[in-house]
């Protein structure tokens, strides 16, 4: 099974940076397919955080980021807010699959 | 501004069917897919399919083949996904998505999602 894989949890205090990596395979991220991050808070529909790898929708704020290389992305939060505390997911396509997939979710605490 | 709205929760009993719809606002339905994707208690989100209403063109998960149908109602920016068989491993939140792309950009991302619709299914 082709799957993006991330830890189940990260924390950081207030004002910290934090990163949250996302490991796939050559059959999605490593054959050139695009990551999307996403925001999930209980209750609420998830948020897209970062498209295309890097690029970042209006409104989202600069403290987040993101970058790719080879088979792995990752997803880095600096000035971490207690408002940061949701699901993070990563995204992207698999052509083993011929579908989109979605990596297992890290939960982000803030001390 | 673009939202997508789902129908509320459902419970069944295994083997029956469940219809959800996704009711589109604040853009031109016909020039976007809907994507379908399901979470499971403690699990992944999984993607189900996609269908779009402007084209006709639709796809399904290999997983899902054969239980899952994409219908829309394009005059009602309307969608909607059934399932049928169901067991006690659909029960999950439903989601439906916007398809947004750009230039050099695959594949697609979701934006925005529906609320979710939990289906339980229970006998």
């Amino acid at each position: 099974q082709s799957v993006l894989t991330q830890p189940p949890s990260v924390s950081g205090a207030p004002g910290q940076r934090v990163t949250i990596s996302c490991t796939g395979s050559n059959s999605n991220i490593g054959a050139g397919h695009n990551l999307h991050w996403y925001q999930h808070l209980p209750g609420t529909a998830p948020k897209v955080l970062i498209y295309g790898n890097t690029n970042r929708p209006s409104g989202v704020p600069d403290r987040f980021s993101a970058s790719k290389s080879g088979t792995s992305a990752s997803l880095a939060i600096t000035g971490l807010q207690a408002e940061d505390e949701a699901v993070y997911y990563c995204q992207s396509y698999d052509s083993s699959l011929s579908g989109w997939v979605f990596g297992g979710g890290t939960k982000l605490t803030v001390l | 501004q673009v939202q997508l709205v789902q129908s509320g929760a459902e419970v069944k009993k295994p083997g029956a069917s469940v219809r959800i719809s996704c009711k589109a606002s604040g853009y031109t339905f016909t020039k976007y897919a809907i994507h379908w994707v399901r979470q499971a208690p403690g699990q992944r989100p999984e993607w189900m399919g996609w269908l779009n209403a402007g084209s006709g063109h639709r796809k399904h998960s290999q997983k899902l083949q054969g239980r899952v149908t994409f219908t829309s109602d394009t005059s009602a920016s309307m969608a909607y996904m059934e399932l049928s068989g169901l067991r006690s491993e659909d029960t999950a939140v439903y989601y439906c998505a916007r398809a947004v792309d750009a230039p050099m950009i695959t594949p697609n991302w979701f934006d925005p999602w529906g609320q979710g619709t939990l289906v339980t299914v229970s006998s």
